[in-house]
């Protein structure tokens, strides 16, 4: 079955910490990955996607990698922020699925000023 | 900006009714998705649509139906509506070529009393 897991589950950092989210995936052949980003009661708001033959993204203070051989992307915020606090979602597209998208659980992530 | 809209965010129903949950998406994407999001369970499929008048079961579609008459309208269907159905639901869009996001709207949070 393909899954996708997330580590931690929640993580509580001082502002200005950098820090890394992690994430991992049961089956190397995926089309592509995205990290999202879900403030409380909202929608997701899409962060990055790294598609199967890119190993990183970038953007701002968001670097996102992807390792397909085993089966993990982190997502790295530096220089965090209290507006950061949300719950990063992690999702795969697999190759012999790649419509559908198939999501993490989710780390909560909380910036203490 | 992509924008993906949905008629509610707030919904409260009672048990027996039939619910209807509309999403409109303004960027001509070809897919569109119906998630549920529980707590403890994360993001669930409903059902997806590649394609007008298509549709694809997802993981959890018992007690659901969905309706794409419209490439930029895909509605979601409560055919009886159970308290086992109270929930954060939201929609989706995306593009086929792989190479881009989903967008996601606001959510419908959902209570079947």
């Amino acid at each position: 079955k393909q899954e996708v897991t997330q580590i931690p589950a929640a993580l509580s950092v001082p502002e200005g910490e950098n820090l890394v989210l992690n994430c991992s995936f049961t089956d190397s052949a995926i089309y592509n990955l995205q990290w999202f980003r879900q403030d409380p009661g909202k929608g997701l708001t899409s962060l990055l996607l790294i598609q199967s033959s890119q190993r990183e993204q970038t953007s701002g203070r968001l670097n996102a990698s992807l390792d397909k051989s085993s089966g993990r992307s982190t997502l790295y915020i530096a220089a965090s922020q209290p507006g950061d606090s949300a719950t990063y979602l992690c999702a795969v597209s697999f190759i012999t699925s790649y419509d559908k998208v198939i999501f993490g659980p989710g780390t909560s992530l909380s910036v203490i000023p | 900006d992509v924008k993906v809209t949905q008629s509610s965010r707030y919904l409260v129903k009672r048990t027996g009714e039939k619910v209807f949950l509309e999403c409109v998406q303004d960027m001509d994407h070809e897919n569109m998705f119906w998630y549920r999001q529980d707590p403890g369970l994360g993001l669930r499929l409903i059902y997806f649509s590649y394609d007008v008048k298509m549709k694809e079961k997802g993981d959890i579609p018992e007690g659901y139906s969905v309706s794409r008459e419209k490439k930029e309208r895909f509605s979601l269907i409560l055919e009886s509506a159970s308290t086992n159905q109270t929930s954060m639901y939201l929609c989706a869009s995306s593009s086929t070529t792989g190479d881009q996001p989903q967008h996601f709207g606001d959510g419908t949070r959902l209570s079947i009393l």
